[in-house]
Formats: C-alpha cells, structure tokens, sequence
C-alpha cells in the first residue's frame, strides 16, 4: 500500500517566523512529487513539481527540497506572514497515479 | 489567467440515482484527473485521462465510476447508482503534458448523496 506522510499535521506560527514541514513517501519508483497550497474554499494551487533527488525550488519565501533516495521533501516558509495560512499538500506520483499526504495545517498568527 | 471549472458546484442526489459531475479543463491541456475527499480524509486520486482512453485508474473507480470527454472541451464523471459512500467533494484536474508537469485543479463539486 502507498502511503504519503505528512507531518506536523498543524502548526501555528507567529508572522515573522520561519518554518518548516515534511512530506515523507515511497522512495522506490518515484517519479516526481507536488506541493500545493489550499486555502479554505479555494482549489487547491500548484507551488512546486520536483523530480531530481537533490532539486530545490523557490518561489518568494517559499521553497522546497527532495530526497528521492530517502523519500522525503521539506517546504520551507521563510518570515511567514498571516496571508500564508492555509493548507500545504503534497503529492507522491508513480506512473499516472497520485497519493496525497493528509496536509499541514499552518495558521499564522499576526 | 485560464482555470479549471468545474459544474455544479453542490449536487444533492438520492441514493441509487445517477450522477453526471461536468469539468472544463484548461483549452490546450491534454491529461485530465478526477480526485474526491471524504470530509476529514485525505485528496484521493480517481482516474487520470488521456487521449479518451484511462490511463490509470485507483482502486476506488470501479464499474460504478466512468469517465468521458464528450466533446472537445468537457470532461465527465458519471457515478451509475450512488451511495451514501460517495458523498465526497470531486476535484477535476488537468496538466499540459502528462510529464512532470504542473496539475491545475477545478473548485471542486460537493456531491451530497441522502
């Protein structure tokens, strides 16, 4: 059974503060993993799609890293602002079919 | 910017009936999803699609699920005779290509089945 892991399950932070959450998956045929940020009544929107053990993608303060060989990702949020809380999926991929992890719930409080 | 959408966006059926859910993908996009979430449960993939054949389907799309591009703009799923079970929020999602490319999902239809 494939399993995607995500952890902590939710987190509140102060605005100012970084932070940082895993996403653990099946290391073995891997091809490639998503994170996405899903606001309450909104779809959820595509941050990053990584592929290569070792990749790490930026956008503003948000970035992630991948470890294939180990299976996990971190996303990082640096200086969180209240317009950050949301929650952040990630997605394992192999062939065609994605598992989705449970999702951080991250609350940034101002 | 182009999105997903995605009609109706609440559907409220009786057990047993069925279910047509509509997605408009992204007009030059190639590979279609479905997902659903059960309240509290994790995003659950469905069914990806491509070139109107299934590429790959989950465990939960059996003889009750179907898909189909009907014309060159909507993308269905039909659930044949409802449960109290399917009652889930179903997300489409399209992508450019089928590599590692960037999924852009629909609102989501929030099936109720009574």
């Amino acid at each position: 059974i494939l399993n995607v892991e995500q952890s902590p399950q939710s987190l509140h932070v102060q605005e100012g503060d970084s932070t940082n959450f895993t996403c653990s998956f099946p290391s073995s045929n891997f091809y490639a993993l998503h994170w996405y940020r899903w606001e309450t009544a909104k779809s959820p929107e595509a941050l990053f799609v990584m592929t290569l053990n070792g990749d790490e993608k930026k956008k503003g303060r948000i970035s992630a890293t991948l470890n294939t060989k180990e299976g996990y990702s971190y996303l990082y949020i640096k200086g969180s602002q209240p317009e950050d809380s949301a929650t952040y999926l990630c997605a394992f991929r192999r062939t065609y079919k994605y598992i989705f992890g449970t999702g951080t719930r991250l609350k940034v409080l101002a | 910017e182009p999105e997903v959408t995605q009609t109706p966006s609440h559907q409220v059926t009786q057990m047993g009936q069925e279910v047509i859910l509509r997605c408009v993908p992204i007009s030059n996009h190639l590979y279609f999803y479905w997902y659903r979430q059960i309240l509290g449960q994790k995003v659950e993939f469905l069914v990806s699609f491509y070139n109107n054949e299934i590429s790959e389907k989950s465990e939960i799309f059996d003889d009750q699920f179907s898909v189909e591009r009907p014309d060159g703009s909507n993308f269905t799923l039909k659930i044949r005779s409802t449960k109290l079970e399917d009652s889930a929020m179903y997300f489409c999602a399209s992508s450019a290509t089928g590599g590692a490319d960037t999924q852009y999902f629909g609102p989501g239809t929030r099936l109720t089945v009574l």
